[in-house]
């Protein structure tokens, strides 16, 4: 069965501070892509990255940076250096090979940095 | 390039009344998506249309949901008749290939009363 699983509901930091999100994914597929979308509270999902099965070379793009780990299973998401704008709920996604039109979401992470 | 479009922003109706969804993908994209979050949850695939043509519609939770893609344009998702259970957001996507990354556009909130 495909899952992911996004156990941080919320979390609040201090500006600044560096945050990880977490993304635990399940799936009997061995082809698969996985995502993370930013939801600002203008309500549009933001893409952030697309990462495939095959490639666990951890990704940094400025303060965001991408763990990919598929011992654990998982894809973990950090902030480096907080910052208010990047308030908002994060989702991670998995889509497998046989269907990689459909996305299955976690239920998110609401982030909240104070300044 | 004008992203994804959604219309109405919110809607609240009463239980048995009918609502359409209108989403307007970006220009060009032949895959568009209907994806819904309730209360908090995940955001669950509803259906997958390429044009005019629904691909995969596994996630449509029953007959009450009609979604329709005329001339494989805009898109509409009607609900007849609304339950309290269909209340949530609505997500709309698109985008130019299967399997490349989504574009959403902000959702329609949909309060069923």
């Amino acid at each position: 069965a495909q899952k992911v699983t996004q156990a941080q509901t919320e979390i609040s930091v201090v500006e600044k501070e560096d945050v990880t999100l977490d993304c635990v994914y399940e799936t009997r597929d061995t082809t698969y892509y996985l995502f993370w979308y930013k939801q600002p509270p203008s309500g549009e999902l933001v893409f952030l990255i697309r990462r495939n099965s095959f490639d666990e070379q951890n990704e940094i793009s400025g303060r965001y940076s991408w763990n990919f780990q598929k011992s654990t299973s998982s894809f973990n998401f950090t902030i480096t250096a907080s910052q208010v704008v990047d308030s908002a709920v994060y989702f991670c996604a998995l889509s497998e090979a046989y269907n990689f039109n459909k996305f299955y979401f976690g239920s998110g992470t609401k982030l909240n940095v104070k300044p | 390039e004008a992203g994804v479009t959604q219309f109405p922003s919110h809607s609240v109706i009463e239980k048995g009344q009918t609502v359409t969804l209108r989403c307007d993908p970006i220009s060009g994209h032949d895959n568009l998506y209907w994806y819904r979050r309730v209360m908090g949850k995940e955001i669950k695939f509803l259906l997958h249309f390429v044009k005019e043509s629904k691909q995969d519609e596994s996630g449509m939770p029953n007959n009450r949901f009609l979604a329709e893609r005329t001339g494989g344009t805009y898109s509409t998702l009607k609900v007849q008749p609304a339950e309290l259970e269909d209340s949530g957001v609505y997500f709309c996507a698109s985008s130019r290939d299967r399997g490349n990354e989504q574009f959403f556009g902000p959702g329609t909130r949909l309060t069923v009363l």
